[in-house]
């Protein structure tokens, strides 16, 4: 079945304890993107990947880190994250390059920061 | 900087009723516009995707327009039913530089189809 995954579904944690999200897709996309969405703000952009080794920041990427080393993975870092970024995350992929086709996205990570 | 705007808010409808979605963008300049829905506690589900050069796209029940000139779009609903009860989700493409696209999102309308 196609489709994008991330772990973990849910999160809780403290101020300044690294994490990672994982997200991954099984179609063969070039681009992969992340989002997060906050009530009255809906969803805004925080990093983007058109292939391998390309990543590029979005409308929000203060505070965020990611890498693609993998074309299938497309990992979201928060090394020292803050109450500001309790948010639903989601992972979307685009079998286009620059993300101009029909975006797929995961089922989202709901993430609490104490 | 492009806006997407989807008016109303909030939506509530009885069984079997048609009805339309708005969505209004600032930019005409757009790729194309895609249509989502999302449930509580889900992601995404893509439910059309209308190029720049299309007026229209449908699938079953659904119909999305497109009108670019006036930066508008709109999503039909025929006929629905307690089970179309989700937020639904306007975002347009446009084209952001170096090879890239940005997917600008709506706040989304959420619809309630009363039995």
């Amino acid at each position: 079945e196609a489709q994008v995954t991330q772990n973990p579904r849910y999160l809780i944690t403290v101020t300044g304890k690294k994490l990672t999200v994982t997200c991954s897709q099984n179609m063969n996309h070039e681009y992969m993107s992340w989002y997060r969405q906050d009530p009255g703000l809906g969803l805004r952009q925080i990093y983007y990947s058109m292939n391998v080794e390309v990543t590029d920041k979005g409308d929000v990427p203060e505070g965020y880190k990611v890498s693609r080393k993998e074309k299938r993975n497309f990992p979201l870092i928060l090394e020292s994250p803050s109450p500001n970024q309790t948010s639903l995350y989601f992972c979307a992929s685009s079998s286009s390059a620059g993300g101009s086709d029909t975006q797929y996205f995961g089922p989202g990570t709901r993430l609490t920061v104490l | 900087k492009q806006e997407v705007t989807q008016i109303p808010a909030a939506l509530s409808v009885p069984e079997g009723e048609n009805l339309v979605l708005n969505c209004s963008f600032t930019d005409s300049a757009i790729y194309n516009l895609q249509w989502f829905r999302q449930d509580p506690g889900k992601g995404l589900t893509s439910l059309l995707l209308i190029q720049s050069s299309q007026r229209e796209q449908t699938s079953g029940r659904l119909n999305a327009s497109l009108d670019k000139s006036s930066g508008r779009s709109t999503l039909y609903i025929a006929a629905s039913q307690p089970g179309d009860s989700a937020t639904y989700l306007c975002a347009s493409h446009a084209y952001s530089g170096a090879g890239s696209y940005q997917l600008t999102f709506g706040k989304g309308t959420k619809l309630s189809v009363i039995p």
